[in-house]
């Protein structure tokens, strides 16, 4: 059974660090990787999709990273700024579910970015 | 509008009474979702519509029915719920096209069972 962790449940930082969010995962066999950005109280966001045969992807600020062989991804953000505070949910498309689209989420990390 | 919609954003409702929850999405997809967010505890897949046909039910509770009459449209009838099924209620819609496939989020029902 696909299972999703990130690691560290919740970060505070000053504003202007770089950072790194991590997520595992415990089953490779995975169609994409998917991380999401969901404010207090609204829906998700969808940041990056990294297909399994990719290494990374970038968006601005954004670089996400992808090992599939060890389960794990990382979401790097840099010069974070008070805006980039939220939670960020890392999720996996199990292969074979290519006709539901079902996606396993992760508990998430809550970031604080402080002025 | 645009985007993924519901309807209503708050919800107080008695273990018996009996309510539903609206999604719209307004993106053209072909395939919709339900998923429920507790406190402390991933995302979890509920329901999925794949053109208007249920293709996953994730082993949920029967007082939870959901119903999709087209594919811009879901609802999620809740009756006789139990205080544990307070939650965030979020829907999501998707346009199936392989590994890059998205899928976007309304801003979810918050519900309150007392």
């Amino acid at each position: 059974k696909q299972e999703v962790t990130q690691i560290p449940a919740a970060l505070s930082v000053p504003e202007g660090e770089n950072l790194v969010l991590n997520c595992s995962f415990t089953d490779s066999a995975i169609y994409n990787l998917q991380w999401f950005r969901q404010d207090p109280g609204k829906g998700l966001t969808s940041l990056l999709l990294i297909q399994s045969s990719q290494r990374e992807q970038t968006s601005g600020r954004l670089n996400a990273s992808l090992d599939k062989s060890s389960g794990r991804s990382t979401l790097y953000i840099a010069a974070s700024q008070p805006g980039d505070s939220a939670t960020y949910l890392c999720a996996v498309r199990p292969r074979g579910s290519s006709n539901t689209g079902k996606l396993i989420f992760g508990q998430g990390t809550t970031l604080q970015v402080k002025p | 509008e645009t985007g993924v919609t519901q309807t209503p954003r708050h919800l107080v409702m008695g273990m018996t009474n009996k309510k539903s929850l609206k999604c719209e999405q307004h993106l053209g997809h072909n395939a919709m979702y339900w998923y429920k967010q507790s406190a402390k505890k991933p995302l979890e897949l509920m329901f999925v519509y794949n053109f208007k046909e249920q293709t996953e039910n994730n082993s949920v509770p029967s007082r939870f029915s959901p119903e999709c009459p087209n594919s811009s449209h879901l609802f999620l009838h809740l009756h006789t719920l139990q205080p544990e099924d307070s939650a965030l209620y979020l829907c999501a819609s998707s346009q199936a096209s392989g590994p890059q496939e998205t899928q976007y989020f309304g801003p979810g029902t918050r519900l309150l069972v007392l």
